[in-house]
């Protein structure tokens, strides 16, 4: 069975603080992928990042980095330098190599004020 | 945006009642998936299609039923609606061929209500 956990519901910061979101996710499979979607109040899930489980090497986009420890289960968002627009509900998912579906965390709403 | 386009945008129905929603998946890709999200939980899977089959169900009762079409377009069939159904529905193209670790783009939903 897969899970993906995201303890945080909501998080509130102010413009230029940096923020992390955390994920936790559990699989018996030892091929998988990880990713990292926003969903902004459109509702349009916007696609951020993938990660296979064969590579642990952080990443950074931008203002964005990813945090993947296969030893803790965690695969960490980071926003440098938060802006208002990137208030959204972040989700975490995660898919197994034979599977064709995306499990869903539940989501953290980031709220990021002036 | 992801070129994966949806329609209706908002829809409304009673209970009881059949809905029919709508998928144009992004060029070049061959597989739609359907997600239901409802308000403040994460979006759960319904079923997917690939070349015009059923490919892998999520925890949904029959009343849930799909269509893919060559062009690769999808419908998600709702029957007897119940007041839960409310939610919004994600379809995710993606390209499949042979590989699994393929991304799925999301369009912008469409927003149900059963009344």
């Amino acid at each position: 069975a897969q899970k993906v956990t995201q303890a945080q519901t909501e998080i509130s910061v102010v413009e230029k603080e940096d923020v992390t979101l955390d994920c936790v996710y559990e699989t018996r499979d030892t091929t998988y992928y990880l990713f990292w979607y926003k969903q902004p109040p459109s509702g349009e899930l916007v696609f951020l990042i993938r990660r296979n489980s064969f590579d642990e090497q952080n990443e950074i986009s931008g203002r964005y980095s990813w945090n993947f420890q296969k030893s803790t289960s965690s695969f960490n968002f980071t926003i440098t330098a938060s802006q208002v627009v990137d208030s959204a509900v972040y989700f975490c998912a995660l898919k197994y190599n034979a599977g064709n579906m995306l499990t869903f965390g539940g989501g953290t709403r980031l709220m990021v004020k002036p | 945006e992801t070129g994966v386009t949806q329609s209706p945008t908002h829809l409304i129905k009673t209970r009881g009642q059949q809905v029919t929603l709508r998928c144009s998946s992004q060029s070049g890709h061959n597989t739609v998936s359907w997600y239901q999200q409802a308000l403040g939980q994460g979006p759960q899977f319904i079923f997917q299609y690939y070349r015009e089959e059923e490919n892998g169900r999520g925890n949904f009762p029959p009343r849930f039923s799909g269509l893919q079409f060559p062009n690769y377009s999808s419908e998600l069939n709702v029957n007897a609606l119940e007041l839960d159904d409310s939610a919004l529905y994600l379809c995710a193209s993606s390209a499949q061929g042979g590989l699994k670790e393929e991304t799925q783009y999301f369009g912008p939903g469409t927003r149900l209500l059963v009344l």
